[in-house]
């Protein structure tokens, strides 16, 4: 069974914290992917990464970055959190060509 | 940059009619096309996929087509059940040497009513 994990289900944090979200596949898995949910916005890419430390940003970069030291693990870094990155953050990880699969999910809440 | 449009935004049928989802795509060198259902509090989950070199895939109530030159593709569920009701998700992906970016369309609520 293929697995992506993320490090925390929920997360509450002060506006201005730096806040970590992490994300770990066990199918040594090429791509590893952030997506924000948000409701009628559907899956927007934050970032992309298809090998250890090569990173691609996707629609919406602005206010995060990303770190793949590990073809396992890739996190997400918001540098300040805002009030209007409260969101559900979700990581998913492919071989090059296939399907991916998605951790369970991080809601974040910046108050 | 690559786009993935998806409609309609939210859909209800009664069990046992067909449901149509349909999503176009910008980037012309897309070439992998999944869907994925995301049920209620769950994380989403590919339930068919289509490669560009292929029109049509069928799979027990669920096909996928693909029309390359209007570049969109269309979920179709036949027999439609209360167990379908979810989110469903179009993707697309360009596969390029050793990237493969995968895009998401808007998202469909499906409402089956019994």
């Amino acid at each position: 069974d293929v697995k992506v994990t993320q490090s925390s289900r929920y997360l509450v944090k002060r506006t201005g914290e730096k806040v970590f979200l992490e994300c770990v596949q066990d199918m040594d898995h090429e791509n590893m992917f952030w997506y924000r949910q948000d409701p009628g916005l559907g899956l927007r890419l934050i970032y992309f990464s298809y090998d250890v430390k090569m990173k691609e940003k996707g629609d919406i970069p602005e206010g995060y970055s990303v770190s793949r030291e590990k073809k396992e693990r890739f996190s997400l870094i918001l540098e300040s959190a805002s009030t209007n990155q409260t969101s559900m953050y979700l990581c998913a990880s492919s071989p090059l060509i296939g399907e991916a699969f998605f951790g369970q999910g991080t809601r974040l809440t910046v108050v | 940059g690559e786009n993935v449009e998806q409609h309609p935004s939210t859909l209800s049928v009664q069990e046992g009619d067909s449901a149509v989802i349909k999503c176009t795509y910008s980037d012309s060198a897309s070439n992998y096309f999944p869907w994925y259902k995301q049920e209620l509090g769950k994380r989403p989950q590919l339930i068919i996929d289509i490669r560009s070199n292929v029109g049509e895939k069928k799979d027990q109530r669920i096909a996928v087509t693909l029309n390359k030159t209007a570049k969109h593709f269309s979920l179709h569920i036949t027999e439609t059940q209360p167990e379908d009701s979810a989110v469903y998700f179009c993707a697309a992906s360009h596969i390029s040497g050793n990237t493969g970016k995968l895009i998401f369309g808007q998202g469909t609520t499906l409402q089956v009513k019994p």
